[in-house]
């Protein structure tokens, strides 16, 4: 089945700090990835997108790329900084006659000055 | 008003309540989705609406009843709900490129819905 699994949280850092947040996924065909941000009070929001393997999305200075051999798209920023606290949610889109996305669990992240 | 509203942003209701979640996209999209967001759970799709039709019902209790008039406008009407059913509420839309691609979904902010 379809299924995307990503690491569960909270993960704090200090502002300037590198960020890793790990998405795998399972997929039958050939899937988009995602990611997508909510921040407190408000919906989910786009942050980035790949549509096919090695492709890398990038936003914000965030960054993922689609690795098919690993079936991986782990999100990377080199430097955070506090107003990027939010819940960051892992996503795969899949085409089975209809058109579903399923998403992961979602990563809390908090920044701290 | 652009993007993706919902009303209201906030909703107390008992348990023999009946009350309406509406949702208005100004994108021109043709697919629209609900969404419940509950605390430390994946977000779970509980419709799909693709040109006004219903495409996916994820055996969601019958106490929720979804109705799409246009491909703008989105309802979920709500009665006899249980404390359980608190939860964010969410609302999007997307524009299904037809080449077998899946498109960006755009969010509304919410309705917080509790149940007493």
């Amino acid at each position: 089945g379809n299924s995307v699994t990503q690491m569960e949280g909270p993960v704090t850092l200090s502002e300037e700090a590198f960020l890793t947040i790990n998405c795998t996924y399972t997929a039958t065909g050939y899937p988009s990835l995602f990611w997508y941000v909510q921040y407190p009070g408000e919906g989910l929001q786009l942050l980035l997108k790949a549509t096919k393997a090695d492709d890398k999305g990038s936003n914000k200075g965030f960054e993922a790329t689609y690795r098919k051999e690993t079936t991986s798209f782990h999100l990377e920023k080199g430097s955070v900084q506090v107003s990027d606290s939010a819940v960051y949610f892992c996503a795969l889109g899949v085409n089975t006659g209809g058109f579903k996305t399923i998403f992961g669990a979602g990563t809390r992240l908090f920044v701290k000055a | 008003e652009t993007g993706v509203t919902q009303t209201p942003r906030h909703l107390v209701m008992g348990m023999t309540n009946k009350k309406s979640l509406k949702c208005e996209q100004h994108l021109g999209h043709n697919a629209m989705y609900w969404y419940k967001q509950s605390a430390k759970k994946p977000l779970e799709l509980m419709f799909v609406y693709s040109l006004e039709e219903r495409v996916e019902n994820n055996s969601v209790p019958s106490r929720f009843s979804p109705e799409c008039p246009n491909s703008s406008h989105l309802f979920l009407h709500l009665h006899t709900l249980q404390p359980e059913d608190s939860a964010l509420y969410l609302c999007a839309s997307s524009h299904p490129t037809g080449q077998g691609i899946v498109d960006t979904q755009y969010f509304g902010p919410g309705t917080r819905l509790t149940v007493l």
